[in-house]
């Protein structure tokens, strides 16, 4: 299965400010999927990311807060824009394999 | 520290003993359910999956039991070992083809020694 690299592992951020999440896979990969998992919660789908066109969206997410990049088939970007104490989880990228997901281990972003 | 989990159900059981982690799914559409082991500061591992034509799987010391009359779905662990605690989570394909899997709450599994 493939193999994620996913950083940083935690940040501790700013209220107001950016941060950009990166996800490396060791294979390609025509979907990329980006997971936001809150504290005590399940995992739930921010958007999907296919290289050479834009993220498709899940509701409640949107563009300007979450833009992402997808500039080939080994790699993506998260970024969460304009943060607030309630964007504090951790952000998790995955990559559809044989048997489901394959996960990074995961961004832990605490907003201050 | 541990977020993850933190709020979840909490199953706690003996080493040696057996655990059953149970999970709802919402959708009676789906056909393709997995569940996954979640270790703290870790991203979701996938554990055993099974199909919606199969009532029954069975792994190395794990079984998923499917019913798909009441959307059940249930991990059995058996001889639960302390490096089995962790947080566990079900999920279902949801729509076909999509690759969306929705998951479900999540159970934490804490093994006493």
């Amino acid at each position: 299965s493939a193999v994620i690299s996913q950083k940083p592992s935690r940040d501790i951020c700013q209220r107001g400010t950016s941060l950009t999440i990166q996800c490396q896979v060791d294979s390609q990969v025509t979907m990329m999927f980006w997971y936001r998992q809150q504290p005590g919660q399940s995992l739930t789908l921010i958007a999907t990311a296919n290289q050479g066109s834009e993220a498709t969206y899940e509701s409640g997410f949107v563009i300007d807060k979450f833009p992402i990049s997808r500039p080939n088939l080994t790699f993506s970007t998260l970024t969460v824009s304009n943060m607030s104490p309630e964007d504090s989880s951790i952000y998790l990228c995955s990559v559809q394999g044989w048997s489901g997901y394959t996960f990074g281990s995961g961004t832990r972003l605490t907003v201050v | 520290g541990e977020s993850v989990g933190l709020h979840l159900p909490t199953l706690s059981v003996q080493e040696g003993d057996n655990s059953i982690i149970n999970c709802a799914y919402s959708n009676s559409a789906s056909d393709y359910f997995i569940w996954y082991k979640q270790e703290s500061g870790k991203g979701p591992q996938f554990i055993i999956d099974i199909r919606s034509n199969m009532d029954k799987r069975q792994g190395q010391r794990v079984t998923v039991l499917l019913n798909k009359t009441v959307k059940h779905l249930s991990l059995q662990i058996a001889a639960t070992q302390p490096g089995d605690s962790a947080v566990y989570f079900c999920a279902e394909s949801g729509v076909s083809g999509t690759y969306k899997y929705i998951f479900g709450t999540g159970t934490r599994l804490k093994v006493l020694a």
